[in-house]
């Protein structure tokens, strides 16, 4: 699998937006681009997924670069429940068992 | 519903104990995993079970040994652990079908303690 590379930490403030970066300088074609995020004491929930569109859901939204060597998970409006682990992992359609490799991870701060 | 639910949410064993970890879902998911998670490191894969046969092993110890008696019950029994084995143990299911666009969802995990 192609590696991800990330922020250690990242501060945001509450109620304000924060954009959490990954470089995918080495993706395929064929990898999708997936956030999950870890709060603490708890497992890893799924946040959003894309190929090469930008997508939204209630959670969050995903912007990917047009050459895909890069995306941004954007929270629009920082709550305290958002400080955690985020999680930017690739995951190749031509690959086994669309298993997740996890990389080290933003852990995300919020103050409020 | 899209509830994993792992059992014990603690446990601490001696290293001559033998114990069960275990796994359920009722979302119809026929890929199960299960991962290990150290201390402010990110999950590792250890096993992933696809309609209820063992596919991957990521040269997991012998100590550890998985079982997926049904579509919907993942085991994970321990035996001879060593103190290193300490960890959250964390297990995951995908919905069939979906390959690399698939979802997993993760339970709480169980906190694992060897003395």
């Amino acid at each position: 699998d192609a590696k991800t590379t990330q922020p250690n930490s990242m501060e945001s403030n509450e109620e304000e937006p924060v954009h959490l970066p990954c470089n995918h300088s080495t993706i395929s074609g064929t990898d999708y681009i997936h956030w999950y995020r870890q709060l603490p004491s708890q497992g890893p929930e799924y946040v959003i997924h894309g190929l090469t569109s930008n997508v939204n859901n209630r959670m969050a939204s995903l912007a990917i670069a047009e050459d895909r060597k890069s995306s941004t998970l954007i929270l629009h409006r920082a709550t305290l429940r958002d400080a955690a682990v985020y999680y930017c992992i690739l995951r190749d359609v031509l690959g086994s068992q669309g298993n997740l490799i996890f990389g080290k991870g933003t852990k995300l701060s919020v103050k409020p | 519903d899209t509830e994993v639910t792992q059992t014990p949410k603690h446990l601490v064993m001696g290293m001559t104990n033998k114990k069960s970890l275990k796994c359920e879902q009722h979302m119809g998911h026929r890929a199960m995993y299960w991962y290990k998670q150290k201390a402010k490191k990110p999950p590792e894969l250890m096993f992933v079970y696809s309609y209820e046969k063992l596919s991957i092993n990521e040269s997991v110890p012998s100590r550890f040994s998985p079982e997926c008696p049904n579509s919907s019950l993942l085991n994970l029994h321990l035996h001879a652990l060593q103190p290193e084995d300490s960890a959250l143990y964390l297990c995951a299911s995908r919905a069939p079908g979906q390959g690399a666009a698939g979802i997993q969802y993760f339970g709480a995990g169980t906190r694992l303690s060897v003395l």
